[in-house]
This record gives structure tokens, sequence and C-alpha cells, in this order.
């Protein structure tokens, strides 16, 4: 089972409406999670990264919220645009061992429908 | 501004033969340089990770080495190509290590080894 679960795998919705993307992980303790966009065929692009102290973090119509209790987080869009179309990643950076790493979600695929 | 340059964009080449791909970041001195691979279902993995000229971190055993002969470059080699090595490559940099921040990537390679 990966240590990061991203739900849904995918998802489609129509131009405009609002969708809350999921991440789940299992990885303690954690130094930061972030979410990355990734558009087909290019590299992933960062839109948050949250501490283990922050709770929510926006950036533009992308809003990140953050439960250390649960170890969940979410990644909230509002009014998507046909642009929003992509692959959304959740990664944390977790301590393994003496070392820190990045473990990476497999990602929700977001279609956005005129 | 900083900028992170990798190519080519697509690449098919037979098993067997060589591979070379080359990275290179602007506007920064002394990045943190990293090569990733990214594989159809599966998350981000780490394979090389450069401090500083001269000095390479594999993360896994694998078919492939990298360099870094100047400091704002970072280079992806084969000797002899396996069908297993086929996958989206992607290069990135950051000012401090990338599990503590901000990390920025390349447009990615596809590799096709035919």
């Amino acid at each position: 089972k990966n240590q990061v679960e991203q739900s849904p795998q995918s998802l489609i919705i129509l131009e405009g409406k609002n969708c809350t993307l999921q991440c789940n992980y299992t990885v303690s303790p954690f130094s930061n999670l972030r979410w990355y966009k990734q558009d087909t065929g290019r590299g992933p692009v960062s839109l948050t990264i949250m501490t283990f102290s922050e709770n929510t973090k926006s950036n533009g119509r992308y809003t990140a919220t953050l439960d250390a209790d649960t170890k969940q987080s979410s990644l909230h869009i509002t009014a998507s645009q046909l642009s929003d179309s992509a692959s959304y990643i959740c990664v944390v950076s977790a301590f393994a061992g003496n070392n820190r790493k990045l473990i990476w979600g497999l990602g929700t695929s977001l279609a956005v429908n005129p | 501004s900083q900028t992170i340059h990798q190519w080519p964009a697509t690449l098919v080449q037979p098993v067997g033969s060589p591979l070379s791909l080359e990275c290179t970041v602007e506007g920064t001195s002394n990045p943190n340089l990293y090569w990733y691979r990214q594989a159809a279902g599966r998350g981000l993995q780490l394979l090389f990770y450069s401090v500083g000229i001269g000095q390479i971190s594999s993360e896994v055993p694998q078919n492939l080495s990298a360099s870094r002969p100047q400091d704002r470059q970072f280079i992806l080699s084969s000797k002899k190509l396996l069908l297993s090595d086929s996958g989206f490559y992607l290069c990135a940099w950051s000012v401090h290590p990338i599990e503590d921040t901000e990390a920025f990537f390349g447009q990615g390679t596809r590799l096709t080894v035919v």
C-alpha cells in the first residue's frame, strides 16, 4: 500500500464548478506536505507547500488544508477553468531514519469540461 | 529569474544504445540538482541527486549514471539502454535540500526504448 494515498483517482467536472481532492498519508512524522500540478507530458509545478504548523494555504483559486492529527490533506479548486485539467499530486516530506525523503502520491487526474 | 532547461523532450532509442540527457539551470548558483523517473501508475522515483560539482548520490541501483561537470549542469547517462529504462525523466533543482524547500522541475524527457 502506498504511503500517500490520493482520491479520487480521476475526476471530471464542468467548467466553473468547484472540486476537492483528497490526500491521506501514513508516514510519520513529517516536515512538510506539498501539492503539485502536472500537465500531461510536462514537469510538476508547485501549488502549495505547508509545514506541520500550517492548516491552510492558498494560491489563487487553489486552497490546501492539512490536518496533522488525522493525517489528511485536501486541495480545493474554486471556479474551475479548462486549464485546470491536469494531474494533481500530493507529496509528503517524511523522516526516514536519519534522512528525509519525499513520498509521492500517484495523483488525481482532473478533467474540466466546457 | 531562475529557469531550468531539459532536453530532448522526447527520445526513441534502441535497446543497447547509449543515452545522454542534459539539464541546465540558469539564474542561481550551487543548486541542489535531481533526476527523477516517473513510470506509468507509479509515483516519482528519485534516481540521483547532487549537492555540488562532481558530487553524485544514487538512490537506487540501476542501469543509469549521473554526472555534474559544471555547477548548473546535470547529465543522466547510460552505456546500454534496457527496455525497462523507458519512462518520463525529470530534472529538478532546489536552493536547499528538496525535502525542505520548494523544488522546480524541468519539462521532462519522454524516453522510449525499443
